[in-house]
């Protein structure tokens, strides 16, 4: 029962560069989301998706990019990486009709350099 | 738009003090609240969750909270905290008009010294 699983786990790039973060989830979840995390911060939403096909911008979505190709996974993507995207990266999913209780990975260190 | 307002950032207490977290929220209509724990180096957990009856729910590891509509409040209590409840936590609001979407608060890191 792995639930959300994200990769990789701790990634180092350049300014500039780019790359992709995997989430995928094995509960048949509708809804999923990224998230980034910084000190004092708390919790912020980048984008998600409520279903395959579909994404939506949420708080911080500059930046970022996402695709929903299919149901279990959730891809973000940061095409040009800047030192403001040094964070902590959080995917969740969540079912419908579950009242959005929201299941996390265990997250993604990034650090931009 | 919805927001979640905890009032402490950090808190610190020795083991057996009584904890209470503060979460204030704004929204007029109906919401589901929740509370998250994120252990150190670990991913967000439920803690528990209110939908809807008895306003006073109880979670995991001893812990409850109670929702007081008149105030817009969920605050988390504990009535003897423990070394292992040294962790960051989390209030989150789930309205009636944004399904699929929770508001999360700022996080309150919870510091238990033995």
């Amino acid at each position: 029962n792995a639930g959300v699983t994200q990769t990789p786990k701790f990634r180092v790039l350049k300014t500039g560069q780019s790359m992709t973060l995997l989430c995928a989830q094995d509960m048949n979840h509708e809804y999923m989301y990224w998230y980034r995390q910084d000190p004092g911060m708390g919790l912020r939403l980048i984008h998600y998706s409520v279903g395959e096909g579909t994404t939506a911008k949420g708080e911080v979505p500059d930046g970022y990019n996402v695709s929903r190709l299919k149901k279990q996974n959730f891809l973000l993507g940061l095409e040009s990486a800047a030192p403001s995207q040094t964070s902590v990266y959080f995917c969740a999913s969540s079912r419908s009709g579950e009242g959005n209780i929201q299941y996390f990975g265990a997250g993604t260190r990034l650090s931009v350099l | 738009a919805q927001s979640v307002s905890q009032h402490n950032h950090h808190v610190i207490l020795s083991e057996a003090a009584s904890l209470e977290l503060g979460c204030n929220y704004s929204y007029g209509g109906t919401v589901n609240l929740f509370w998250y724990v994120q252990y150190p180096g670990q991913h967000l957990q439920l803690l528990l969750k209110y939908f809807s009856g008895d306003p006073l729910v109880k979670g995991i590891k001893g812990f409850e909270a109670e929702f007081i509509k008149s105030k817009f409040s969920f605050n988390l209590r504990k009535p003897s905290v423990q070394w292992s409840d040294t962790a960051e936590y989390f209030c989150a609001v789930n309205a009636d008009t944004n399904a699929g979407k929770s508001t999360f608060g700022d996080g309150t890191t919870l510091t238990v010294k033995p």
